[in-house]
């Protein structure tokens, strides 16, 4: 049971415009929300993240939407640069006394020059 | 300031042998995590120590343990390697379980013929 999902393996965009990457969850229990970003032969950084009291944060050129009610968030890069280009992982964790993070299976994203 | 650091980097067994992956951070960091990131995957908590001297399991524990030997090490052993535990292994830390930021090392290739 893959309780977050990021439903496209890979993503091209061309330098300049939007990227927008889309992750879905299933367990309502989720509260918190973070974005990594992985290169080969590297481990994941942190990027960006968003708590579930909110609907939106920002950082940069990167912007992190959540809807709750679809339980669904998306991350938008804009505009998108080629060292963009990596792996994106999303993650969700609960709190509490029974923590627990659990990441998606990522999406490549690739930003033409 | 080197973050979280691993070793080895890479590592060949052969089935039944044991090894030990180490993990350091000097982040005085609280919280330490193991992952394993497989081909089209997400990455999997193994193992995690909120604080020095506690432990727990996460996602995948089986065929595993761990040592939290002081606030800035925790080492991941393989007791009798399987195929398939061929994997690349991620350590992370963070300032608390709950912080949203883990900063992780650079993985370890481990390959089990």
């Amino acid at each position: 049971d893959q309780q977050v999902k990021q439903n496209s393996p890979s993503l091209s965009v061309q330098e300049g415009r939007i990227s927008i990457l889309n992750c879905d969850y299933t367990n309502s229990m989720f509260d918190y929300f973070l974005w990594y970003k992985k290169y080969p032969a590297e481990g994941p950084t942190f990027l960006i993240s968003i708590s579930s009291i909110k609907d939106k944060n920002e950082d940069g050129r990167f912007t992190v939407f959540l809807n709750k009610s679809a339980k669904h968030l998306s991350l938008h890069i804009v505009p998108s640069q080629p060292g963009d280009s990596a792996v994106y992982f999303c993650a969700a964790s609960t709190g509490g006394s029974n923590y627990k993070l659990t990441f998606g299976k990522g999406t490549l994203l690739t930003v033409n020059p | 300031n080197a973050g979280v650091t691993q070793t080895p980097k890479f590592q060949v067994l052969k089935t039944g042998q044991s090894m030990t992956l180490q993990c350091a951070q000097d982040m005085n960091h609280n919280s330490m995590y193991w992952y394993r990131q497989d081909p089209g995957m997400g990455l999997r908590l193994i193992y995690y120590s909120a604080s020095e001297g506690t432990t727990d399991k996460g996602e995948v524990p089986n065929g595993y343990n761990v040592s939290r030997l002081n606030k800035r090490e925790f080492s991941l052993r393989l007791e009798s390697a399987a195929p398939s535990q061929t994997s690349v292994y991620f350590c992370a830390s963070s300032e608390q379980l709950l912080s949203d930021t883990q900063y992780f090392g650079p993985g370890t290739r481990l390959t089990v013929l």
